[in-house]
This record gives structure tokens, sequence and C-alpha cells, in this order.
């Protein structure tokens, strides 16, 4: 039972353009959701939150938006660099039960 | 302001042992949380601990345990490892509010090899 859910493993991105991560999720309950960046053998890095109560959060090159309708949320990265060259895990959290679900990553290449 | 430490960061053990991993978060927060990373599994809960008080638990074996002593460090021991144990422990700690200030920071994990 996967409640969070990022159905794209890898995605290819042109340094300078845009990358945008998808992420759904099937629990209503969830009531912020984060991005982490992963390097292999490194543990993830937090980038950037949003709380259920807001629909964007902004910071620098980092925009999540969360679309509580469709229970989706999305990371863009403008503009992407080669260093965005990462893993990007998305994770929900309802706050009463204190565990984050985390969803299986998407591979982000950014070409230089 | 330092980071989550986690020791050891490599550790091989063979089937049949048990294996502790240690973590001290980051000043100041006083929950901590461990995962289980595989390949293509993303980052499986094991539990959670705030105040020595253990809030979540996981849907792994009993061999999964863990602890948090009185200063927010915290243990996680595997009993019996099996060859299916190998993964990346991750831990993470938080200030263990609601909203703002519930980020959680990871530490750079254990890589536990069962041979």
């Amino acid at each position: 039972d996967q409640q969070v859910k990022q159905n794209s493993p890898s995605l290819s991105v042109q340094e300078g353009r845009i990358s945008i991560l998808n992420c759904d999720y099937t629990n209503s309950m969830f009531d912020y959701f984060l991005w982490y960046k992963k390097y292999p053998a490194e543990g993830p890095t937090f980038l950037i939150s949003i709380s259920s109560i807001k629909d964007k959060n902004e910071d620098g090159r980092f925009t999540v938006f969360l679309n509580k309708s469709a229970k989706h949320l999305s990371l863009h990265i403008v503009p992407s660099q080669p260093g965005d060259s990462a893993v990007y895990f998305c994770a929900a959290l309802h706050s009463g039960t204190y565990k984050y679900i985390f969803g299986t990553g998407t591979r982000l290449k950014v070409l230089a | 302001k330092a980071g989550v430490t986690q020791t050891p960061r490599y550790l091989i053990k063979t089937r049949g042992q048990q294996v502790t991993l240690s973590c001290s978060p980051i000043s100041g927060h006083r929950s901590v949380s461990w995962y289980q990373q595989t390949p293509g599994q993303g980052l499986q809960f094991l539990f959670e601990y705030f105040s020595e008080t253990q809030r979540n638990k996981g849907n792994f074996p009993g061999r999964f345990s863990g602890r948090q002593f009185s200063n927010s460090r915290s243990e996680m021991n595997v009993s019996t490892l099996e060859l299916g144990d190998s993964a990346l422990y991750l831990c993470a700690s938080s200030l263990g509010g609601t909203g703002s200030g519930t980020e959680a920071f990871f530490g750079q994990g254990t890589r536990l090899t069962v041979v």
C-alpha cells in the first residue's frame, strides 16, 4: 500500500531549463509535505516543505506546488544546474502519527 | 550547529549476529526516527522516539528494536541478522512538533552489509 508515489523513476533535463518532479499521495490526512535530495551513500538533505493549508512555497530556485483536490504535489527547479543531479524524494507527514511516508524517488539528471 | 551523527558509517556482519547502530540528533531536537533504505524501496519507516518514548513503529519484525536516551541520542538494534537486512539505515531528527519545525534532518546513514 504505497501512500506516496513518485511514478517517474528518472528524469533528464538540459541545464538552464525547468525540472518538474511529481508526487501523488492517497491519504487525505497528510498535513505536511517535504522534498528531499539525496546523493549516493549520503543521507537525504531537506530541500523545501509545504503545509497542507498552502498551495505554493518558494525558496530560491525551488518551488513546491500542492494541489489538495488532486492529491498531487510537484517540485519545480528553475533554472536546473548540473549539481542538482541527484535522487529526489517526496515525503508526507500526518502530524498525529509522527512518521514520514516517502515515495520511491526520482533520479534527476541535469545535462550540461 | 552540528548535524545528525550516525555511527558507525559502515558495518559488515554475518548472518545470525546482532548489531547496534547509534544516532546523535541535532542539539535541541527531541524526536529521532529511523528508516531503512534498500534499492527500489525508498525509505521505509522503522520507528520514532520522542523524549525516550516510542510514538510510532513501522511494519518491521520484532528483531528490529530501538531506544532513546535522556539526552535524545538513540540506538537501533537488529538481532539475528538476515541477508535481507543489508541496507542503508538512516536516522533523522526533528524538533518533534507539528507544522513548521516538523522538518526532519538526516544523518549520513550506516551502511550495513550482512554476509
